[in-house]
């Protein structure tokens, strides 16, 4: 059964620093992995996908990384804005279903 | 496009009530998953339909959880007797026929509906 873990589950820093979120899965057949963003009392925005052929993925200042041989994802935030502060959910595709680790609490102080 | 709508956004109820959730999917979107988000963790599958028609419901608690999509567009799910244990945001998503079969599985989830089982 595929496990998805995220390190930190916290995690606080200083507005305008550049910070990464990790991300590890335990079965590596998967069609792709997900990073999404969830604001408090609101359902889940897809942030970026990466197709298990893929390395990476760019949007604005995200970036997120697939390793899959190693099981592992990371999203790099640059210049990390107060907006930014939410959960950071990582999930990973199976043939039918996602599976969502327990995701990063992000806060950027002003 | 409308995104996913989900009623009620929030539910209150004692042990051992009965409780219903609705959620109408994006038009068009023949897959329609629940899951279960207890604070603290990640979504849990709870069911998926495709069209009308259960793909997978393994982890839904069957001796008291129960849904239904009826004619392949809104549905219901439905906790009877609720637990304290239930206390939960439901968030329901869906994806449409193309991005179900590619196993691409990019899900538009509604805001949710909380739960607090007291």
């Amino acid at each position: 059964k595929q496990e998805v873990t995220q390190i930190p589950a916290a995690l606080s820093v200083p507005e305008g620093e550049n910070l990464v979120l990790n991300c590890s899965f335990t079965d590596s057949a998967i069609y792709n992995l997900q990073w999404f963003r969830q604001d408090p009392g609101k359902g889940l925005t897809s942030l970026l996908l990466i197709q298990s052929s893929q390395r990476e993925q760019t949007s604005g200042r995200l970036n997120a990384s697939l390793d899959k041989s190693s099981g592992r994802s990371t999203l790099y935030i640059a210049a990390s804005q107060p907006g930014d502060s939410a959960t950071y959910l990582c999930a990973v595709s199976g043939a039918n279903n996602l599976f969502f680790g327990t995701g990063t609490r992000l806060t950027v102080i002003p | 496009e409308a995104g996913v709508a989900q009623s009620p956004r929030y539910k209150i109820i004692e042990k051992r009530q009965s409780v219903a959730f609705w959620c109408n999917p994006i038009s068009g979107h023949a897959t329609l998953y629940w899951y279960q988000q207890i604070l603290g963790q990640g979504p849990k599958l709870l069911i998926q339909f495709q069209n009308n028609g259960v793909v997978d419901d393994s982890q839904l608690p069957k001796d008291r959880f129960s849904a239904e999509r009826l004619k392949g567009v809104d549905s219901t799910l439905k906790i009877q007797p609720a637990k304290l244990e239930d206390s939960a945001v439901y968030l329901c998503a869906s994806t449409n026929q193309y991005q179900f079969l590619s196993g691409a599985n990019v899900l538009t989830f509604g805001a949710g509906s909380r739960l607090t089982v007291l």
